[in-house]
């Protein structure tokens, strides 16, 4: 069965450094990679994915992520974090086979921003 | 004109009570799911509904019934309610690969 880690449950980092968030996932079935975030006491929302082709992903608010077939990994970075980036970002992934596109969840990154 | 939205935001109950939290989409999707969120933020799909018909029911106690009136609505009832039940509870609705979350309602059992 599939599976996320998502190695570090928090990453604190000073504003204006870069970050990056790790993802690995188990299976080497071909898949499609999300990642989402949420702010404090709100709901999920998109924040890229990787469905098919060029394996640089660009999301909003200045993420990218890299799919990396051969290490099952799926990494979030940005170059320059900033106070508001301040949130809970959580790896996704769903078998390309699953035609109810269920997404299997990491446990969750808590990025905490130091001033 | 909010996409995903539920009602209440908040719930206090006693254990034992029966509640209900409400999840509406005016996106015109025909997924709908609901997901539990622990406090170390683990999340978990609980069901999933398609066009008002149940296509996911992980492992969930009998005492959580979801009920689905029309492909908008997607209501959670609960019965005899124990303090392991407080959480925030989800409401996601979702087009092709991409889910939809609605601001959550958190729950808590005393």
């Amino acid at each position: 069965a599939q599976s996320v880690t998502q190695l570090d449950s928090q990453v604190p980092v000073f504003e204006e450094a870069p970050v990056e968030l790790r993802c690995n996932y188990s299976s080497s079935v071909s898949v499609y990679l999300f990642w989402y975030v949420q702010y404090p006491n709100q709901g999920l929302q998109l924040l890229l994915k990787y469905l098919s082709g060029s394996t640089l992903v660009k999301g909003i608010n200045g993420f990218e992520a890299e799919f990396n077939k051969s290490q099952t990994s799926f990494h979030l970075r940005k170059p320059s974090v900033h106070i508001s980036d301040t949130a809970e970002y959580f790896c996704a992934v769903s078998d390309l086979r699953d035609s109810n596109y269920q997404l299997i969840w990491g446990a969750g990154t808590k990025l905490i921003i130091k001033p | 004109d909010t996409a995903v939205s539920q009602t209440p935001k908040y719930l206090v109950t006693q254990m034992g009570n029966d509640k209900s939290i409400k999840c509406e989409q005016n996106l015109g999707h025909d997924t709908m799911y609901w997901y539990k969120q622990d406090s170390k933020k683990f999340l978990k799909i609980m069901f999933s509904y398609n066009n008002k018909e149940l296509i996911i029911n992980e492992t969930v106690p009998n005492r959580f019934s979801p009920k689905s009136p029309d492909k908008a609505h997607l209501n959670l009832h609960i019965n005899s309610l124990e303090l392991g039940d407080s959480a925030v509870y989800f409401c996601a609705s979702r087009r092709l690969d991409e889910q939809y979350f609605g601001p959550g309602t958190r729950l808590t059992v005393t």
